[in-house]
């Protein structure tokens, strides 16, 4: 059980153009789902934290017109990279938690994006 | 601000070897910590959960023990073998509100050698 799907596992797209990230909890009810980033050889940088039906929130120094974030259902969150660039290419993943195992939270496999 | 340090960022040994990988933060006020395993270019995969009031969790080959007194944690592999090598993620739950956020270090970047 507890188990988080991320869509699609490596995307290359233009620069300028948008990709769209999604994020599924198969078998549970994602009441909070986190988006990260990371970049090679660093940690994970919480990016933000969105609740099934309400606006997501933002960490500092994160664009929230650039990385668009959706949680309008229980079990699926998006994430869209708007007008992405280069310097947007890097390592994302997704994390939900919600009514099991308490505050614990379940990860999806990550999406490569490269901007070309 | 919490932060979290891994020691050493990498490790190399050789097959066979028990091992300890070191993961400290700077606040102990924290809900959970939790130990995953993260190969190349792969999401994460978790390994062990210790909740705050708890001291150790086993799981098979591996041991991880939480002292929130003194802000550290460590992770036990017994009996190392090459399917281990991978990088070890530490990550911290935020104590208080609801939405728990994980802070992670940088990583250990285990190689085990044959």
């Amino acid at each position: 059980g507890a188990v988080v799907s991320q869509h699609p596992s490596w995307v290359i797209c233009k620069s300028g153009t948008s990709v769209k990230i999604e994020c599924r909890s198969l078998d549970f009810q994602a009441t909070t789902m986190f988006w990260y980033r990371q970049f090679p050889k660093q940690s994970l940088m919480l990016m933000a934290t969105s609740n099934e039906g309400s606006k997501a929130t933002y960490e500092q120094g994160v664009e929230k017109d650039k990385f668009l974030i959706n949680h309008a259902s229980l079990t699926l969150s998006t994430l869209t990279v708007t007008s992405a660039h280069p310097e947007d290419s890097s390592f994302y993943i997704c994390s939900a938690r919600g009514t099991v195992r308490g505050a614990e939270a379940f990860f999806g496999q990550g999406t490569r994006l490269t901007v070309v | 601000k919490q932060e979290v340090t891994q020691i050493p960022a990498a490790l190399s040994v050789p097959e066979g070897e028990n091992l300890v990988l070191n993961c400290s933060f700077t606040d102990s006020a924290i809900y959970n910590l939790q130990w995953f395993r993260q190969d190349p270019g792969k999401g994460l995969t978790s390994l062990l959960l210790i909740q705050s009031s708890q001291r150790e969790q086993t799981s098979g080959r591996l041991n991880a023990s939480l002292d929130k007194s003194s802000g550290r944690s460590t992770l036990y592999i017994a009996a190392s073998q090459p399917g281990d090598s991978a990088t070890y993620l530490c990550a911290v739950y935020k104590s208080g509100g609801s939405n728990y956020k994980l802070t992670f270090g940088k990583g250990t970047l285990l190689t085990v050698n044959p």
